[in-house]
């Protein structure tokens, strides 16, 4: 199957800081990418939606600002975690949809630790 | 607004066969999907509905009623690997078209020996 990589696996910033998360896709051209977070033992939340070229399409109650989604080739999307607090601590997780594909890749997830 | 209920865990035995039900209520349907994620990884897709009725990936089936927003994961010969969190999640429009996943809480399954 198709293939999404997504790093750093885990990441621990300071308060106030920002990280970005990259997700790839390796072997496909995703003309869409997801952003989700999950909390433990919780749901995937979707945050956003972007396509390749296009500003994101952020879900209700999503901060824009606060989480910057950039898109630009058919295989790399970024999220950025602004002035990132405790609160943001979360596994935040990447998807792919390439045209032809019947479903969705997942990236392995990445792990946002923030003290 | 959008809800998908499925419960919050289920335990079997190595061997047996398990159902992991999903009901939905959302605004528009396209299509259910099961995915699975063990601890800390990530979700991994395994079956998919947009028509009624029963689809089948060896050891895995999933049922899906669209006239009841229902549907089931049917997990047969179980094995300790098993043991994973399972998610339903509707999507709107075709996956093709950019159909984004709206998830259920999912469900914990434990698999004993």
């Amino acid at each position: 199957g198709a293939v999404v990589s997504q790093h750093p696996s885990w990441v621990i910033c300071k308060s106030g800081t920002s990280v970005k998360i990259e997700c790839r896709s390796l072997d496909f051209q995703a003309t869409t990418m997801f952003w989700y977070r999950q909390f433990p033992k919780q749901s995937l939340m979707l945050m956003a939606t972007s396509n390749e070229g296009s500003k994101a399409t952020y879900e209700q109650g999503v901060e824009k600002d606060k989480f910057l989604i950039n898109h630009a080739s058919l295989t790399l999307s970024t999220l950025t975690v602004t002035s990132a607090h405790p609160e943001d601590s979360s596994f935040y997780i990447c998807s792919g949809l390439g045209q032809g594909l019947n479903t969705i890749y997942f990236g392995e997830g990445s792990w946002l630790t923030v003290v | 607004g959008q809800s998908l209920e499925q419960p919050s865990e289920v335990t079997a035995v190595e061997g047996a066969i398990v159902q992991i039900n999903c009901t939905y209520q959302t605004s528009g349907f396209y299509g259910l999907s099961w995915y699975q994620q063990h601890d800390g990884g990530a979700p991994t897709f395994l079956s998919y509905n947009a028509l009624d009725g029963l689809e089948e990936t060896g050891r895995f089936s999933s049922f899906l009623s669209r006239s009841d927003s229902y549907g089931y994961l049917l997990l047969q010969e179980l094995q300790m690997k098993d043991s994973a969190s399972y998610f339903c999640a509707v999507s709107f429009i075709h996956y093709n078209q950019g159909g984004k996943l709206i998830f259920g809480q999912g469900t914990e399954l434990s698999v004993k020996p």
